[in-house]
């Protein structure tokens, strides 16, 4: 079952800020917004995540609307580097069972320079 | 560098070969996770480990076979595999609290079966 539903595809001129969008209208109460990139043939990266406030670290802004339906993670100053596929996340409390963590198709961000 | 580290980083093995590939956290977690990730396609949790006991097995053929002897090492043992598991193998870990517990993931073995 998909959770989330991003856009396949993305392109950010460099310096600029690349918003990315994230649907998740069956998110329930206790779960979580998770956001991981993995740029080509390396690991995930774990970027950001949070259950209702928006949140902030030295990589990027998390930003979840009022209902929870849907967030966007922000890279305020994008960079050639970012340049990779970026996976939104809905997940409970727990790494196990029906909590784990699933990874979709992702978006493809390109960073134009 | 996630704290977390695979080898080897390139794995080249004929179907009849028997070869492992290693994890190690330098992050003091207690869990510790495999993943398969083919070409095009999301990736796939095979297996999960707390407290070094696995928790989770999900549906993975037996030529895989995993091993948690401590809470910092992760192997996962292959033999008589096929060209379809030709794949990128990529380890995570994690501090298993009950809350959200975040994945942090090596940079993967990227194994070719000829």
């Amino acid at each position: 079952d998909a959770k989330t539903t991003q856009p396949p595809s993305m392109d950010c001129a460099e310096g600029r800020a690349a918003n990315l969008p994230c649907n998740h209208s069956t998110i329930s109460g206790n779960e979580y917004v998770y956001w991981y990139r993995q740029i080509h043939s390396q690991g995930p990266q774990y970027i950001i995540h949070g259950l209702k406030n928006n949140e902030t670290n030295e990589m990027a802004s998390l930003i979840i609307t009022e209902d929870r339906k849907s967030s966007t993670l922000i890279l305020p100053h994008a960079t050639l580097r970012d340049t990779a596929v970026y996976y939104c996340i809905v997940r409970g409390a727990s790494n196990f069972g029906n909590e784990k963590l699933t990874f979709g198709t992702g978006t493809r961000l390109t960073i134009i320079p | 560098e996630t704290g977390v580290t695979q080898t080897p980083r390139h794995l080249v093995m004929g179907m009849t070969n028997k070869k492992s590939l290693k994890c190690e956290q330098h992050l003091g977690h207690n869990a510790m996770y495999w993943y398969k990730q083919s070409a095009k396609k999301p990736l796939e949790l095979m297996f999960v480990y707390s407290l070094e006991e696995r928790v989770e097995n999900n549906s993975v053929p037996s030529r895989f076979s995993p091993e948690c002897p401590n809470s910092s090492h992760l192997f996962l043992h292959l033999h008589t595999l096929q060209p379809e598991d030709s794949a990128l193998y990529l380890c995570a870990s994690s501090q298993d609290s009950g809350s959200a517990d975040t994945q942090y993931f090596g940079p993967g073995t990227r194994l070719t079966v000829l």
